[in-house]
Protein backbone atom coordinates (compact mmCIF):
# COMPACT_ATOMS: atom_id res chain seq x y z
CA UNK A 1 0.00 0.00 0.00
CA UNK A 2 0.96 3.63 0.12
CA UNK A 3 3.46 4.98 2.63
CA UNK A 4 3.25 8.31 3.96
CA UNK A 5 6.27 9.70 5.95
CA UNK A 6 6.42 12.66 7.55
CA UNK A 7 9.22 14.81 8.52
CA UNK A 8 10.55 15.60 10.99
CA UNK A 9 8.64 13.79 14.09
CA UNK A 10 9.19 16.27 16.38
CA UNK A 11 10.05 20.08 16.16
CA UNK A 12 10.46 22.78 18.98
CA UNK A 13 10.74 26.33 18.21
CA UNK A 14 10.51 29.62 19.97
CA UNK A 15 7.85 31.94 19.64
CA UNK A 16 7.94 33.96 16.14
CA UNK A 17 10.22 31.27 13.95
CA UNK A 18 9.33 30.18 11.10
CA UNK A 19 8.96 26.37 10.12
CA UNK A 20 8.47 23.53 6.78
CA UNK A 21 6.99 20.49 7.62
CA UNK A 22 7.51 17.71 4.60
CA UNK A 23 5.03 15.08 3.59
CA UNK A 24 6.68 12.06 1.14
CA UNK A 25 4.46 10.00 -0.22
CA UNK A 26 5.29 6.59 -2.58
CA UNK A 27 2.71 6.24 -4.94
CA UNK A 28 0.61 8.34 -7.06
CA UNK A 29 -2.31 9.64 -5.32
CA UNK A 30 -5.72 11.53 -6.45
CA UNK A 31 -5.06 14.37 -3.42
CA UNK A 32 -3.89 15.30 -0.15
CA UNK A 33 -5.10 16.80 2.94
CA UNK A 34 -3.25 18.68 6.03
CA UNK A 35 -4.53 18.62 9.36
CA UNK A 36 -3.89 19.95 12.68
CA UNK A 37 -4.24 17.86 16.11
CA UNK A 38 -5.14 20.36 18.80
CA UNK A 39 -4.74 19.47 22.10
CA UNK A 40 -8.58 17.75 22.65
CA UNK A 41 -7.68 15.91 19.71
CA UNK A 42 -9.80 17.38 17.43
CA UNK A 43 -8.52 17.47 13.47
CA UNK A 44 -8.61 20.74 12.50
CA UNK A 45 -8.41 21.09 8.20
CA UNK A 46 -5.50 23.08 7.20
CA UNK A 47 -5.39 22.55 3.14
CA UNK A 48 -7.24 20.47 0.44
CA UNK A 49 -4.08 20.16 -1.97
CA UNK A 50 -3.77 18.00 -4.78
CA UNK A 51 -0.77 19.94 -6.06
CA UNK A 52 0.69 23.56 -6.65
CA UNK A 53 0.69 26.13 -3.91
CA UNK A 54 -1.77 27.44 -1.29
CA UNK A 55 -1.92 30.46 1.38
CA UNK A 56 -4.09 30.85 4.10
CA UNK A 57 -2.70 33.59 6.77
CA UNK A 58 0.39 32.49 8.08
CA UNK A 59 -0.10 28.97 6.55
CA UNK A 60 0.97 27.96 3.30
CA UNK A 61 1.45 24.60 1.69
CA UNK A 62 3.22 23.55 -1.69
CA UNK A 63 2.37 19.58 -3.21
CA UNK A 64 4.09 18.57 -6.32
CA UNK A 65 2.44 15.34 -7.12
CA UNK A 66 5.30 14.53 -9.37
CA UNK A 67 7.96 14.11 -7.35
CA UNK A 68 5.47 12.76 -4.83
CA UNK A 69 5.94 15.44 -1.96
CA UNK A 70 3.81 18.30 0.04
CA UNK A 71 5.07 20.85 2.59
CA UNK A 72 3.45 22.65 4.89
CA UNK A 73 5.28 26.73 5.78
CA UNK A 74 4.35 28.02 9.43
CA UNK A 75 5.21 31.71 9.73
CA UNK A 76 5.90 33.85 12.57
CA UNK A 77 4.90 30.58 15.02
CA UNK A 78 2.14 31.39 18.01
CA UNK A 79 2.40 29.26 20.51
CA UNK A 80 -1.57 28.48 19.56
CA UNK A 81 0.28 26.34 16.87
CA UNK A 82 1.22 23.90 19.14
CA UNK A 83 0.18 20.51 18.17
CA UNK A 84 0.25 17.36 15.53
CA UNK A 85 0.38 17.96 12.24
CA UNK A 86 -0.52 15.11 9.53
CA UNK A 87 -0.84 14.65 5.87
CA UNK A 88 -3.27 12.36 4.54
CA UNK A 89 -3.38 11.55 1.13
CA UNK A 90 -6.36 10.48 -0.85
CA UNK A 91 -6.18 7.88 -3.16
CA UNK A 92 -9.39 6.00 -4.45
CA UNK A 93 -9.92 2.52 -4.16
CA UNK A 94 -12.82 -0.14 -4.28
CA UNK A 95 -15.30 3.01 -5.19
CA UNK A 96 -14.42 4.77 -2.14
CA UNK A 97 -11.79 7.50 -1.14
CA UNK A 98 -9.03 6.66 1.19
CA UNK A 99 -6.90 8.60 3.31
CA UNK A 100 -3.70 7.64 4.40
CA UNK A 101 -2.00 9.53 7.19
CA UNK A 102 1.26 10.05 7.62
CA UNK A 103 2.69 9.62 11.66
CA UNK A 104 2.72 13.12 12.32
CA UNK A 105 4.40 16.12 13.58
CA UNK A 106 4.53 17.33 16.74
CA UNK A 107 5.33 20.88 17.11
CA UNK A 108 6.24 22.84 20.62
CA UNK A 109 5.88 26.10 20.11
CA UNK A 110 7.43 27.91 23.21
CA UNK A 111 6.97 31.38 24.43
CA UNK B 1 -23.63 23.40 5.93
CA UNK B 2 -22.52 19.80 6.77
CA UNK B 3 -21.59 18.83 10.23
CA UNK B 4 -20.66 15.50 11.63
CA UNK B 5 -21.51 14.48 15.16
CA UNK B 6 -19.47 12.05 17.49
CA UNK B 7 -20.86 10.52 20.50
CA UNK B 8 -19.78 9.93 23.30
CA UNK B 9 -16.19 12.01 23.52
CA UNK B 10 -14.89 9.98 26.07
CA UNK B 11 -16.32 6.39 27.32
CA UNK B 12 -14.25 3.82 29.90
CA UNK B 13 -15.65 0.41 29.46
CA UNK B 14 -14.34 -3.00 31.48
CA UNK B 15 -12.90 -5.47 29.47
CA UNK B 16 -15.53 -7.88 27.80
CA UNK B 17 -18.45 -5.52 27.42
CA UNK B 18 -20.51 -4.32 24.61
CA UNK B 19 -19.18 -1.04 22.83
CA UNK B 20 -21.92 1.06 20.43
CA UNK B 21 -20.54 4.51 18.83
CA UNK B 22 -22.29 6.10 16.82
CA UNK B 23 -21.56 8.86 14.14
CA UNK B 24 -24.23 11.10 12.15
CA UNK B 25 -23.86 13.46 9.10
CA UNK B 26 -26.27 16.25 8.51
CA UNK B 27 -26.65 18.56 5.56
CA UNK B 28 -25.40 16.23 2.94
CA UNK B 29 -26.83 12.58 1.27
CA UNK B 30 -24.95 9.71 0.37
CA UNK B 31 -21.67 10.53 1.71
CA UNK B 32 -18.62 8.15 1.69
CA UNK B 33 -18.49 7.03 5.80
CA UNK B 34 -15.32 6.55 7.80
CA UNK B 35 -14.01 4.93 10.78
CA UNK B 36 -10.38 5.63 12.27
CA UNK B 37 -8.57 4.65 15.38
CA UNK B 38 -5.39 6.24 16.26
CA UNK B 39 -3.33 5.04 19.05
CA UNK B 40 -0.35 6.62 21.22
CA UNK B 41 -1.27 10.51 19.75
CA UNK B 42 -0.32 9.33 16.21
CA UNK B 43 -1.09 8.26 13.04
CA UNK B 44 -4.67 7.86 12.06
CA UNK B 45 -5.82 4.01 11.04
CA UNK B 46 -8.57 3.23 8.52
CA UNK B 47 -10.81 0.72 10.14
CA UNK B 48 -13.89 0.71 8.12
CA UNK B 49 -15.78 2.61 5.00
CA UNK B 50 -18.75 2.57 3.38
CA UNK B 51 -20.22 4.48 0.40
CA UNK B 52 -23.64 3.57 0.84
CA UNK B 53 -26.67 2.17 3.07
CA UNK B 54 -25.52 -1.62 4.40
CA UNK B 55 -22.22 -1.23 2.41
CA UNK B 56 -19.41 -2.20 4.38
CA UNK B 57 -15.65 -2.57 3.74
CA UNK B 58 -13.63 -3.58 6.36
CA UNK B 59 -9.60 -2.78 6.39
CA UNK B 60 -8.10 -4.34 8.98
CA UNK B 61 -9.03 -7.53 11.17
CA UNK B 62 -9.89 -6.99 14.55
CA UNK B 63 -12.40 -7.24 17.49
CA UNK B 64 -14.71 -4.26 15.91
CA UNK B 65 -17.58 -4.10 13.49
CA UNK B 66 -19.73 -1.24 11.78
CA UNK B 67 -22.78 -0.73 10.00
CA UNK B 68 -24.74 1.72 8.25
CA UNK B 69 -28.13 1.67 9.10
CA UNK B 70 -29.44 4.96 7.38
CA UNK B 71 -28.07 7.11 4.84
CA UNK B 72 -26.25 9.55 7.42
CA UNK B 73 -25.37 7.31 10.21
CA UNK B 74 -22.45 4.98 10.73
CA UNK B 75 -22.02 2.93 14.25
CA UNK B 76 -18.67 0.85 15.62
CA UNK B 77 -19.71 -2.19 17.55
CA UNK B 78 -17.95 -4.93 19.62
CA UNK B 79 -19.50 -7.56 21.31
CA UNK B 80 -16.29 -7.87 23.85
CA UNK B 81 -14.32 -5.21 24.38
CA UNK B 82 -10.19 -5.75 24.72
CA UNK B 83 -8.08 -4.41 26.23
CA UNK B 84 -5.83 -3.39 23.32
CA UNK B 85 -9.33 -1.86 21.44
CA UNK B 86 -8.35 1.53 23.69
CA UNK B 87 -7.66 4.76 21.69
CA UNK B 88 -8.88 7.31 20.02
CA UNK B 89 -11.97 6.69 17.28
CA UNK B 90 -12.44 9.36 14.76
CA UNK B 91 -15.62 8.95 12.51
CA UNK B 92 -15.22 11.13 9.32
CA UNK B 93 -16.83 11.62 5.89
CA UNK B 94 -16.38 13.04 2.39
CA UNK B 95 -19.03 13.99 -0.35
CA UNK B 96 -18.20 11.30 -2.99
CA UNK B 97 -14.75 10.37 -4.57
CA UNK B 98 -11.64 12.93 -4.43
CA UNK B 99 -13.00 15.32 -2.13
CA UNK B 100 -12.25 16.99 1.15
CA UNK B 101 -12.82 14.85 4.11
CA UNK B 102 -14.14 16.07 7.66
CA UNK B 103 -13.93 14.35 11.00
CA UNK B 104 -16.03 14.38 13.77
CA UNK B 105 -14.70 15.28 17.26
CA UNK B 106 -13.62 11.75 18.50
CA UNK B 107 -14.52 9.57 21.37
CA UNK B 108 -12.04 8.69 23.42
CA UNK B 109 -12.24 4.98 24.38
CA UNK B 110 -10.58 3.32 27.54
CA UNK B 111 -10.97 -0.30 28.15
CA UNK B 112 -10.24 -1.46 31.67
Amino acid sequence: GIQVEQSPPDLILQEGANSTLRCNFSDSVNNLQWFHQNPWGQLINLFYIPSGTKQNGRLSATTVATERYSLLYISSSQTTDSGVYFCAVIFTGQGAQKLVFGQGTRLTINP
Amino acid sequence: SQTIHQWPATLVQPVGSPLSLECTVEGTSNPNLYWYRQAAGRGLQLLFYSVGIGQISSEVPQNLSASRPQDRQFILSSKKLLLSDSGFYLCAWSAMKNTEAFFGQGTRLTVV
